[in-house]
C-alpha cells in the first residue's frame, strides 16, 4: 500500500459527460501527479502540482483540467468525453517538487466511455 | 524515435534464471525510474536513479549517463516477478514512459 488513494476505483460514463476523479496523497507530500494509460499510448503525465499551484504540464487535453486543494487532495475533471479517453488514470505523490523525489503511485482509476 | 526505448519488448525465462531489462533514452534527464506494474494495473516505483547502481532484495538497477542507457537486473528470478516493468526519465519536471517490458517467469 503506496499510502495514495483514489476514488472512484471504476467509472462508467457515456461519451459526452464529464466525470472527476479524486485523488488523496501520502500523508505530508505536497506534489501530486497525474497519468493516463491507455492501450494505444502507454502511460502519459498529465500535470503536477505542487503545495497548490500548477507546476508541470504534459499531454493534457483541454477539456481536461485539475485542481490540487488546500488539504493537498486533488481532483481531475475530464469533459465532454470520447471514447478515446477510455483509460487508467493514476495519480502518485512526492514529499517534494523537484526530481530528486521519489513518486509513489495510488491504485488508479479505470474510466470506461461507452 | 521515441525518447525512452525499452528492450526486449517481452521477456519469458524459467524460474531462477538472470533477467536484464535495458532502457535507452534521447534526452537529457536529471532521474531515472523503474516502475512495476502488476496485471492488476497497480504501479509500484522500484528505483529512481541518477547515477550509479541500486541494489533492493533481488533487483539492481545500474544507469549510465554518458551512455544514456539503465538497465534493471533480477537475481533469482521468481514467479511473483511477472509484471510489466516499466523505465521513466525525468526531463523539465516531466516524465516520459517507455512501452514496458512484459516478463514473465515459468516454474
Amino acid at each position: 500500500d503506496s499510502g495514495v488513494t483514489q476514488t472512484p476505483k471504476h467509472l462508467i460514463t457515456a461519451t459526452g459527460q464529464r466525470v472527476t476523479l479524486r485523488c488523496s496523497p501520502r500523508s505530508g507530500d505536497l506534489s501530486v501527479y497525474w497519468y493516463q494509460q491507455s492501450l494505444d499510448q502507454g502511460l502519459q503525465f498529465l500535470i503536477q502540482y505542487y503545495n497548490g499551484e500548477e507546476r508541470a504540464k504534459g499531454n493534457i487535453l483541454e477539456r481536461f483540467s485539475a485542481q490540487q486543494f488546500p488539504d493537498l487532495h486533488s481532483e481531475l475533471n475530464l469533459s465532454s468525453l470520447e471514447l478515446g479517453d477510455s483509460a487508467l488514470y493514476f495519480c502518485a505523490s512526492s514529499g517534494g517538487s523537484a526530481s530528486l523525489y521519489e513518486q509513489y503511485f495510488g491504485p488508479g482509476t479505470r474510466l470506461t466511455v461507452t | 524515435k521515441n525518447e525512452v526505448e525499452q528492450s526486449p519488448q517481452n521477456l519469458t525465462a524459467q524460474e531462477g534464471e538472470f533477467i536484464t531489462i535495458n532502457c535507452s533514452y534521447s534526452v537529457g534527464i536529471s532521474a531515472l525510474h523503474w516502475l512495476q506494474q502488476h496485471p492488476g494495473g497497480g504501479i509500484v516505483s522500484l528505483f529512481m536513479l541518477s547515477s550509479g547502481k541500486k541494489k533492493h532484495g533481488r533487483l539492481i538497477a545500474t544507469i549510465n549517463i554518458q551512455e544514456k542507457h539503465s538497465s534493471l537486473h533480477i537475481t533469482a528470478s521468481h514467479p511473483r516477478d511477472s509484471a510489466v516493468y516499466i523505465c521513466a526519465v525525468r526531463a523539465n519536471e516531466k516524465l516520459t514512459f517507455g512501452t514496458g517490458t512484459r516478463l514473465t517467469i515459468i516454474p
